[in-house]
Parts: C-alpha cells; sequence; structure tokens
C-alpha cells in the first residue's frame, strides 16, 4: 500500500511564509500525481485549496501556492494569517484511479 | 452551486452492513464530468479516500477495502451509496460525500459509529 508523507506539525510566525510538503515513501511526486491539498478546521469538513499542483479553487487567497519541490509537492502559505490555523491534508493520484491521503499537518500560526 | 448532503445510520452494529447515500443538488451526476466519491475520517485522525466513480465509466476503490466496500447511484434521484460489510469499531468515522473535477466539493460529513 502506497503511504503519502506529511510532517506532522509546523508552525508559523503571523506574516511569514510557511511550506508544506507531500512526498511518497517510495519514489517521487509529479505532476502525474495530480497533487490535491485542502485545508480544514475543527469541527468543518474539508476545504479544497489546490489541485492539480498549483490550481487555486475559487474564493481562494493568492497567498496559498502549490508547486512541486524537489520530489515532493509542496503548499506554500506566504503571509500567514491567525485564521490559516488549521489542518492541511494532500492527496495524491497513485494508480489505476486510485487516490491516497497523507497523514495530515497540523499547523500553528502563533 | 453544487450541494452534497450524507443521510443514513449513525450506529450500526458490529459485523453488520454500513449503508449511507449521498443526495446531491443543483448538478446531474449523470450529465456532469465530475468524479462522485466516499471519504471517511476516524477522529482524531487523518482522512482515507474509500472509493469514487465517474457516470459511464468506473468505479474504483482503495485496494484495503474493496473486499468490503461497494458505490452504487441512483440517477432517478440524483443520489449515489455506500455500502460497506462486515463493519468493526475500526470503521467508526466521520463519513464525507465529495465530487468535483478537479477542485472537490465536500458534503459537511456524517458520523457513523460501530458499537453493540
Amino acid at each position: 500500500q502506497t503511504v503519502v508523507t506529511q510532517e506532522p506539525s509546523v508552525s508559523v510566525s503571523p506574516g511569514g511564509t510557511v511550506t508544506l510538503t507531500c512526498g511518497l515513501d517510495s519514489g517521487s511526486v509529479s505532476s502525474t500525481s495530480y497533487p490535491t491539498w485542502y485545508q480544514q478546521t475543527p469541527g468543518h469538513s474539508p476545504r479544497t485549496l489546490i489541485y492539480t499542483t498549483n490550481s487555486r479553487s475559487s474564493g481562494v487567497p493568492d497567498r496559498f501556492s502549490g508547486s512541486i519541490l524537489g520530489n515532493k509537492a509542496a503548499l506554500t502559505i506566504t503571509g500567514a494569517q491567525a485564521d490559516d490555523e488549521a489542518d492541511y491534508h494532500c492527496a495524491l493520484y497513485v494508480d489505476s484511479g486510485t487516490w491516497v491521503f497523507g497523514g495530515g499537518t497540523k499547523l500553528t500560526v502563533l | 452551486q453544487l450541494q452534497l448532503q450524507e443521510s443514513g445510520p449513525g450506529l450500526v452494529k458490529p459485523s453488520e452492513t454500513l449503508s449511507l447515500t449521498c443526495t446531491v443538488s443543483d448538478v446531474s451526476i449523470s450529465a456532469s464530468n465530475f468524479y462522485w466519491g466516499w471519504i471517511r475520517q476516524p477522529p482524531g485522525k487523518g482522512l482515507e479516500w474509500i472509493g469514487n466513480f465517474h457516470y459511464g465509466g468506473t468505479t474504483n476503490y482503495n485496494p484495503s477495502l474493496k473486499s468490503r466496500v461497494s458505490i452504487s447511484v441512483d440517477t432517478s434521484k440524483n443520489q449515489f451509496s455506500l455500502k460497506m460489510k462486515y463493519v468493526t469499531a475500526a470503521d467508526t468515522a466521520v463519513y464525507y460525500c465529495a465530487a468535483g473535477s478537479g477542485s472537490t466539493a465536500w458534503g459537511p460529513g456524517m458520523l457513523v459509529r460501530v458499537s453493540s
């Protein structure tokens, strides 16, 4: 079974820049993994931020951006705000129509 | 704007079958280019992809759940459903239905507890 890796927790100062990553336990992430990023606040369903590596969903601020960095997908938040504090989940297309989620990253803004 | 709503029993006994329905509003399942699927989240844990389908195409399942899970569609009601057999306490989770082509819309989720 494919394992998708994410940092369990990351912190950033208000106004700062932070990058979260999403990797594969074996192999590299590429655009054909269609990396997708979701934001989830407590008690709410996830919200799609970024899909197909770097496309922003409607209404998502441009301080959120997606990319491939080395062999991982990355979500960068530039100018972090207090309400960016949330869990961030990534999902990768692996093969034969199947997807795998990472374990999620808890982002703290302090 | 696409809206999704999960429904079904919130409590299922061990070894029985979990059945959930997702009602879709404002978009026709059979007329759209969307993928329709299910994801779950055990309490305090991460998301797990269960499976999805594209109307008129194939249905795909998480290999680790494939032997117990089936997804079906009722176009007359614009709904799709999830069935999971032989549930255990490990299947206790919030179950989400979701849909999209690229960007995904999510339902609010429904907590299903497996307990006797």
